[in-house]
C-alpha cells in the first residue's frame, strides 16, 4: 500500500526567504503526487500535482515541486515566502489502481516577519 | 473545478446523539469521498461513495458508525452515529472531477464537530 512521510512537523522561515518542504512516498509503481495547503479555518486547496512527464511541476501561488523517483521524493519549494503562506501543507499520493488519496501528516509553516 | 458546500459548518453535540453532515457539489460527479481530520492530525479517508452503490469503507470505519447516503450525482450525507468525544474532528467531503485519481480531488470547507 502507498504511504507518505512528511518528516518536518513544523518549519519556520523568515518572510522573503526560500522554502522547501519535504515529502517522501512509498509505492511500487509510478505514483500520482499532490500538494495541498490548508489555511487556518479554511478547506484544502490544491497547490500542484504530478502525474507524468516533466518532473518539475509548477503550481499556484508561486510554488513548485520536483519529483525525484530515485529518492522517492516530491519536495515543495518556493523562492520567496510571504506572510500569507503561513498554513498547513499536506503531501498526498494516489495510484492508478483506485481513486484513493493518502495524505501525509502535514507540515505547519510559520513565517517570521 | 468544483464548488463544494457542507452543512453544518460546525456543531456541538452531546455524547450518544447522531449528526448528519451534508455535502453538495455544483456539478455531477461520480466519486465522492469522506475524510476525517482529528485535531492536529492529517486527513484519514473514511469511505468512498459512488452514486448507485453501497459506500466502500476503509479499515477501521464501519457502516453502523458512519452511514453514508449518495442519492444522486451532486449530493451525499455522512452520519456520525452514537457520538463520543473521540469523534470530535473536522469532517470533509471531496469529489474527484476526473476519470480517476489521475485527475483532481476538490475538498469542501469541512464540518467542525465537537462532542461533549
Amino acid at each position: 500500500a502507498q504511504s507518505v512521510t512528511q518528516p518536518d512537523i513544523h518549519i519556520t522561515v523568515s518572510e522573503g526567504a526560500s522554502l522547501e518542504l519535504r515529502c517522501n512516498y512509498s509505492y511500487g509503481a509510478t505514483p500520482y503526487l499532490f500538494w495541498y495547503v490548508q489555511s487556518p479555518g479554511q478547506g484544502l486547496q490544491l497547490l500542484l500535482k504530478y502525474f507524468s512527464g516533466d518532473t518539475l511541476v509548477q503550481g499556484i501561488k508561486g510554488f513548485e515541486a520536483e519529483f525525484k523517483r530515485s529518492q522517492s521524493s516530491f519536495n515543495l519549494r518556493k523562492p520567496s515566502v510571504h506572510w500569507s503562506d503561513a498554513a498547513e501543507y499536506f503531501c498526498a499520493v494516489g495510484t492508478n489502481r483506485d481513486d484513493k488519496i493518502i495524505f501525509g501528516k502535514g507540515t505547519r509553516l510559520h513565517i517570521l516577519p | 473545478s468544483a464548488v463544494i458546500s457542507q452543512k453544518p459548518s460546525r456543531d456541538i453535540c452531546q455524547r450518544g446523539t447522531s449528526l448528519t453532515i451534508q455535502c453538495q457539489v455544483d456539478s455531477q460527479v461520480t466519486m465522492m469521498f469522506w475524510y476525517r481530520q482529528q485535531p492536529g492530525q492529517s486527513l484519514t479517508l473514511i469511505a468512498t461513495a459512488n452514486q448507485g452503490s453501497e459506500a466502500t469503507y476503509e479499515s477501521g470505519f464501519v457502516i453502523d458508525k458512519f452511514p453514508i447516503s449518495r442519492p444522486n450525482l451532486t449530493f451525499s450525507t455522512l452520519t456520525v452515529s452514537n457520538m463520543s468525544p473521540e469523534d470530535s474532528s473536522i469532517y470533509l467531503c471531496s469529489v474527484d472531477m476526473g476519470q480517476g485519481v489521475g485527475e483532481t480531488q476538490y475538498f469542501g470547507p469541512g464540518t467542525r464537530l465537537l462532542v461533549l
